[in-house]
């Protein structure tokens, strides 16, 4: 069974469009991510999520919105899509308590804006 | 703000040859530090990491250890092969910021036969 399972693994979808990328862990971990992986292959984290409290990186435009159903889930929403939207996007999850934790990641979804 | 930088690559290197990535990270008091590595088409993987100063982590023949007077965690391995070939990322969780990940920029290293 996979750990951490995203989808779709490839999206292409055309500006001012709205999308969504699902994810799902298994491990009964409480905290939930998103980072953001552009072509250079840089990372950033986009969000954090248990269910106590979402963290926002600053950085994140509010057309991106994290939408969780259960503690097993954390979907990116995503308005009005622009050519710059276009990267891989990880969901990880790790245990929310604990010094130096693991991540564990997600295949990741490669979303291109046409 | 917290940051890491690590060398850029490609770095090439013919099999069996020693590996070293240079990683050093800017954080207050005591981060966690971490190698992730990424295969092509897949997502990140931990590779290991050290929670406190002095602390070497170390798996599948790579090393690296947690060196606070000159804020570097460097990864080391004696004898790389082919199947190493993929993007290495240093990373840092610290100390007041829950457990969220702040990468460097990836190096990527290629093992030639």
């Amino acid at each position: 069974d996979t750990a951490v399972s995203q989808t779709p693994k490839y999206l292409v979808t055309q500006m001012g469009n709205d999308k969504s990328i699902k994810c799902e862990q298994n491990l009964g971990h409480d905290t939930m991510y998103w980072y953001k992986q552009d072509s250079k292959k840089f990372l950033k984290i986009m969000f954090s999520y248990n269910n106590k409290e979402l963290i926002i990186n600053e950085t994140v435009p509010n057309r991106f919105s994290p939408k969780s159903p259960d503690k097993a889930h954390l979907n990116l929403h995503i308005n009005s899509l622009e050519l710059g939207d276009s990267a891989v996007y990880f969901c990880a999850s790790s245990r929310g308590e604990g010094r130096g934790t693991e991540a564990f990641f997600g295949q990741g979804t490669r979303l291109t804006v046409v | 703000g917290d940051s890491v930088t690590q060398m850029e690559g490609p770095v090439t290197l013919s099999e069996e040859a020693f590996l070293t990535i240079n990683c050093t990270y800017t954080a207050t008091g005591y981060p966690s530090l971490f190698w992730y590595v990424q295969y092509p088409g897949e997502g990140l993987q931990l590779l290991l990491k050290a929670t406190k100063a002095d602390d070497k982590g170390s798996n599948k023949g790579f090393e690296a250890t947690y060196r606070k007077e000159t804020t570097s965690f460097h990864l080391e391995k004696g004898s790389v092969q082919v199947s190493d070939s993929a993007v290495y990322f240093c990373a840092l969780i610290p100390n007041n910021a829950g457990n969220m990940l702040t990468f460097g920029g990836g190096t990527r290293l290629m093992v030639k036969p």
